[in-house]
Parts: C-alpha cells; sequence; structure tokens
C-alpha cells in the first residue's frame, strides 16, 4: 500500500459544479496537510494548508482533514475553466523542514 | 509572498552531456531546498535536501555522483545532472520553505529533455 493514494482522474465538471478531491493515507504520524494546484508544465502552487483534523476555508476553496479515517478532502465551489489543472495532496509529520509526500495528482477539467 | 525562481525553463541536451539547473529564494533566504523529480502523469518525487553550506542528502536509490547538489548560498542552490542519459530526461523542480511561513513554495520547473 503507497502512503498517499489519490485518484488520477481525470475528473471533468461543467463550470459552476462543485468538485470534490480526496487522498487517503496510511502514516498516522503525518500532521500537516497541504493542497496544491499544478498546471501543464508548472511547478506546484501551494492552496490550502491545515494541521491536523478540521476545515479551513479561503475563498471558493475548502480542505478538510479526518485523521481518524486518515482521509483528507478539498471542496472547490463555483468550479471555473481556469480551475483546470492537476491538484496535488502532500503531507508531513512535521512543521519544520520535513519532506513531504505527495499523491500522484488528480486532473480536473472544467467545461465552460 | 515567497517566490522561487527556476531557470532554464527547459533544456535540450545531448547524450553525455552535463545540464545545471538553478534554484533561487527570491524574497527569503532559504537554509533548505528540496529537489524533485516528475514524469509524465506521476507524482513529484523527492531527490534530495540541499543545505547551505554542507553536503545535499539523497533519498535512496538517487546517485549523488550523476545529480551533483551545490548550495553555495542561502538564496541559491544549483543541481547539475551529469552525463546525462534519456532516461533522465524528467521534469526537475526545487522547492524551499520561507521561516514562519506555511507549506512550501515551489519553482516553475525545468523540463530535460536528453537526446
Amino acid at each position: 500500500q503507497k502512503e498517499v493514494e489519490q485518484d488520477p482522474g481525470p475528473l471533468s465538471v461543467p463550470e459552476g459544479a462543485i468538485v470534490s478531491l480526496n487522498c487517503t493515507y496510511s502514516n498516522s504520524a503525518f500532521q500537516y496537510f497541504m493542497w496544491y494546484r499544478q498546471y501543464s508544465r508548472k511547478g506546484p502552487e501551494l492552496l490550502m494548508y491545515t494541521y491536523s483534523s478540521g476545515n479551513k476555508e479561503d475563498g471558493r476553496f475548502t480542505a478538510q482533514v479526518d485523521k481518524s479515517s486518515k482521509y483528507i478532502s478539498l471542496f472547490i465551489r463555483d468550479s471555473q475553466p481556469s480551475d483546470s489543472a492537476t491538484y496535488l495532496c502532500a503531507m508531513s509529520a512535521g512543521s519544520g523542514y520535513s519532506t513531504l509526500t505527495f499523491g500522484k495528482g488528480t486532473m480536473l477539467l472544467v467545461s465552460p | 509572498g515567497a517566490v522561487v525562481s527556476q531557470h532554464p525553463s527547459w533544456v535540450i541536451c545531448k547524450s553525455g552531456t552535463s545540464v545545471k539547473i538553478e534554484c533561487r529564494s527570491l524574497d527569503f533566504q532559504a537554509t533548505t531546498m528540496f529537489w524533485y523529480r516528475q514524469f509524465p502523469k506521476q507524482s513529484l518525487m523527492l531527490m534530495a535536501t540541499s543545505n547551505e553550506g554542507s553536503k545535499a542528502t539523497y533519498e535512496q536509490g538517487v546517485e549523488k555522483d550523476k545529480f551533483l547538489i551545490n548550495h553555495a548560498s542561502l538564496t541559491l542552490s544549483t543541481l547539475t545532472v551529469t552525463s546525462a542519459h534519456p532516461e533522465d530526461s524528467s521534469f526537475y523542480i526545487c522547492s524551499a520553505r520561507p521561516s514562519g511561513g506555511y507549506g512550501y513554495t515551489f519553482g516553475s520547473g525545468t523540463r530535460l529533455t536528453v537526446v
């Protein structure tokens, strides 16, 4: 079993839809959870950063962490064609210079 | 916000030659930088951790003599792919974490094609 599992998609939705992206993980030591957006041939861009369990909202984005289930989610409301990208979940055990473990990424396609 | 600049964004080289990729933190000092490799439709795989003023720490399976890392200043780390082969063709990305910041900032990546 891989440390972080993420459905590669692609996930196709119409503009305005609510998008749900998810990752599961096996390492209970993970405490810090991140979502990155990566456009084709570009470096990842940090979207959300959360610590431990709970919810965090930033504009159209909501990140949820359920440590008891080892499950994290990213919700995108009112999705836009510009949201079309690959979304990577990442997690680490420490807040310092701990290495990140990434999921494979889910490709999202939002059609106008 | 924190910016990491990576150069070049793409490079084509002949098999057997060496290629240097630069990673700069533009508005913060980075004592630690990370180098990743990403193959198409695959996740980012950590290659090495670059430490300013000391030797880099390589992940298991990464040849340190092939992927030379130099972190000579608090704002610059370089990755040199020596004697490149076609199987080294990949997307190389660096990242750094600003002191007191959250998460890691990534460079825009370098697409290396070895022919």
